[in-house]
């Protein structure tokens, strides 16, 4: 079936540092790729997506390119900030209506 | 104006009793959704409705029984709880069952059974 993998963290950087959060998928067919992010407390929130290879998905200054040769989406953030501190989830989509997430990467930001 | 709402948001209960969460949206979407989140943040749906049909009915035992009175609504409904049920339960929605619409998530059901 199909799956994501990222990085568990927990990730600690400091406040300007670049952020990297690595995620590869497993998918029969083309899915759809997103980021999620939930802040302590609170329910998920849409990071950013993209619906077929080579598209860029951006916000917030996070990036990310849907790479199919690779089976990739990684996530980047040049200079990440104390309030970028919170869980990132991988997810992927399919045709078969399954909607699969890794299993979240913790970002702790200090100032 | 909360796009998807759920209630309660803490929920404390005794070892075999019945609890019902509720969810409402709205954002006019076709499609609603259960997930469980266990203690170390791992996502896993439960259950996808597609007006009020069910779509997806993932490996769950049948304790938990999803409801959906109207395409707003999708209330999970748990019988004979368990130490292992204890996790946050999200709701969420999306505009139709496609791969590629966005989910929007409720703020969670924190269960806790004693």
């Amino acid at each position: 079936g199909d799956s994501v993998t990222q990085m568990e963290g927990p990730v600690t950087l400091s406040e300007e540092a670049f952020l990297t959060i690595n995620c590869t998928y497993t998918a029969t067919g083309y899915p759809s790729l997103f980021w999620y992010v939930q802040y302590p407390g609170e329910g998920l929130q849409l990071l950013l997506k993209a619906t077929k290879a080579d598209d860029k998905g951006s916000n917030k200054g996070f990036e990310a390119t849907y790479r199919k040769e690779t089976t990739s989406f990684h996530l980047e953030k040049g200079s990440v900030q104390v309030s970028d501190s919170a869980v990132y989830f991988c997810a992927l989509s399919d045709l078969g209506q399954n909607f699969v997430f890794g299993p979240g990467t913790r970002l702790s930001v200090l100032p | 104006d909360t796009a998807v709402s759920q209630t309660p948001k803490y929920l404390v209960t005794q070892m075999g009793n019945d609890k019902s969460i509720k969810c409402e949206q709205n954002l006019g979407h076709d499609t609603m959704y259960w997930y469980k989140q266990d203690s170390k943040k791992f996502l896993k749906i439960m259950f996808s409705y597609n007006n009020k049909e069910l779509i997806i009915n993932e490996t769950v035992p049948n304790r938990f029984s999803p409801k959906s009175p109207d395409k707003a609504h999708l209330n999970l409904h748990i019988n004979s709880l368990e130490l292992g049920d204890s996790a946050v339960y999200f709701c969420a929605s999306s505009q139709a069952a496609g791969p590629g619409d966005t989910q929007y998530f409720g703020p969670g059901t924190r269960l806790t059974v004693l």
